[in-house]
């Protein structure tokens, strides 16, 4: 059973506002990810990283950021949520960077109004 | 970029029926990862193949790499309510694990 936690599962808020979405796991992982995900579509790669102080861009462009100061905190953050920006939002991570297998949390379910 | 394509989009099964789940890929794969999914929730990993001609079971559930190692398929024997979900099939390129999906499979279990 994986060990990697997201929080909040459910979020509805206000145009304009900024939110933090947490993710954290307790398996020593380097590796980890951040997936957005809309209902009835495919999960999309918004971000990664291969450990500390390492972030990326994933194949879909995201208005999101990430930072990554510890190895088992994973924040992303948006500045200004926007009704587009409404969507399951899931985090992952794997312990190698070729072959892994990638643990997935519960998923944030993000409404923004 | 590497591209998956999974069939059917959705299937309706009566409890106890067999059922398969094929997952094509435009490109040659490094690895191919199924998991199930919970509407609104998580990934939970089900099988990782990676050699040409692989095949893994657990439980019920079957998957099987092809030999040339662009097609998947699931294989749920007896099904159960169990077994409803959507099933993904993800695919690592080669680059850096980072996965691309497949846009799922719905299935219903009619009991």
């Amino acid at each position: 059973e994986a060990d990697i936690y997201q929080t909040p599962r459910y979020l509805v808020i206000g145009t304009g506002k900024k939110i933090t979405l947490e993710c954290s796991q307790t398996m020593g992982h380097d590796k980890m990810y951040w997936y957005q995900q809309d209902p009835g579509m495919e999960l999309h790669l918004i971000h990664y990283s291969y450990g500390v102080n390492s972030t990326e861009k994933g194949d879909l462009s995201s208005e999101s950021t990430v930072s990554r100061i510890r190895t088992e905190h994973f924040p992303l953050t948006l500045e200004s949520a926007r009704p587009s920006h409404t969507s399951q939002y899931l985090c992952a991570s794997s312990e190698v960077v070729t072959g892994g297998i990638q643990y997935f949390g519960a998923g944030t379910r993000l409404s923004v109004l | 970029s590497q591209e998956l394509e999974q069939s059917p989009q959705s299937l309706i099964v009566q409890e106890g029926k067999n059922l398969t789940i094929n997952c094509t890929s435009s490109k040659t794969l490094y690895g191919l990862y199924w998991y199930k999914q919970k509407y609104g929730e998580g990934l939970i990993f089900l099988m990782m193949l990676q050699k040409g001609g692989e095949e893994k079971s657990h439980e019920k559930i079957t998957a099987k790499l092809d030999e040339k190692k662009q097609q998947s398929s699931l294989h749920i024997t007896a099904s159960q309510p169990s077994h409803a979900g959507i099933y993904l099939c993800g695919a690592d390129g080669g680059y850096g694990n980072k996965l691309v999906f497949g846009a799922g499979t719905i299935l219903r279990v009619k009991s």
